[in-house]
């Protein structure tokens, strides 16, 4: 079983439509991060939060580390918003969820 | 300005051979890694260096090997290529390590797709 597991792992939206994207983790961590793949390949930092919540433009992440779970969620999604988001909880070293690949239809 | 570039973005070479990727990083940060992305998009770490030491050093064949001149970069070596080390590899750097209170955000290089034949 993977340390850290992400939920679901395939999305399609529609244009508008409100995302959730769930993240839980086994391993005892102070902060968890939320990373974005683009199509071509590259890979962004989203978010690093270790309580509470972090809001920018669209996108919320949320943490409960007494629960060991996170979510993402991207309000009034659009079609550049697909990407492979992915989940990573630093240990000793990080470790990743397997991704979620969101697809938004216009 | 790139911040942490790394070449070649493509790789294509032939089983036995050595090779090298570069990684260099702008940001004046401590800590640089490697990861590898295999065909399933699954992301697992392989090295981690701060401060040109090496901190993390997962399960990866000896045939890899990490060279860090200073802090800046983080070149991955790799001897006697083999078919199953055909992947994405991802060079990234943050200023604090992940045990530092969970770290800093991560920035990563563009990848690089080694495909060996």
């Amino acid at each position: 079983k993977n340390e850290v597991e992400q939920s679901p792992q395939n999305l399609t939206a529609q244009e508008g439509e409100f995302i959730t994207i769930n993240c839980s983790y086994s391993v005892g961590i102070s902060a968890l991060h939320w990373l974005q793949q683009h199509p071509g390949g590259g890979i962004v930092s989203l978010f690093m939060l270790s309580s509470g919540k972090k809001k920018h433009g669209r996108l919320i992440a949320t943490i409960n580390i007494q629960e060991k779970h996170s979510s993402l969620h991207i309000t009034a999604s659009h079609p550049r918003d697909s990407a492979v988001y992915i989940c990573a909880a630093p240990n000793n070293d990080m470790r990743f969820g397997a991704g979620t690949r969101l697809t938004v239809k216009p | 300005d790139t911040a942490v570039s790394q070449t070649p973005k493509y790789l294509v070479t032939q089983m036995g051979n050595d090779k090298s990727i570069k990684c260099e990083q702008n940001l004046g940060h401590d800590t640089m890694y490697w990861y590898k992305q295999d065909s399933k998009k699954f992301l697992k770490i392989m090295f981690s260096y701060n401060n040109k030491e090496l901190i993390i050093n997962e399960t990866v064949p000896n045939r890899f090997s990490p060279k860090s001149p200073d802090k800046a970069h983080l070149n991955l070596h790799i001897n006697s290529l083999e078919l199953g080390d055909s992947a994405v590899y991802f060079c990234a750097s943050s200023q604090l390590t992940g045990r530092v209170n969970g770290g800093s955000p991560l920035h990563f290089g563009n990848g690089t797709r080694l495909t060996v034949t």
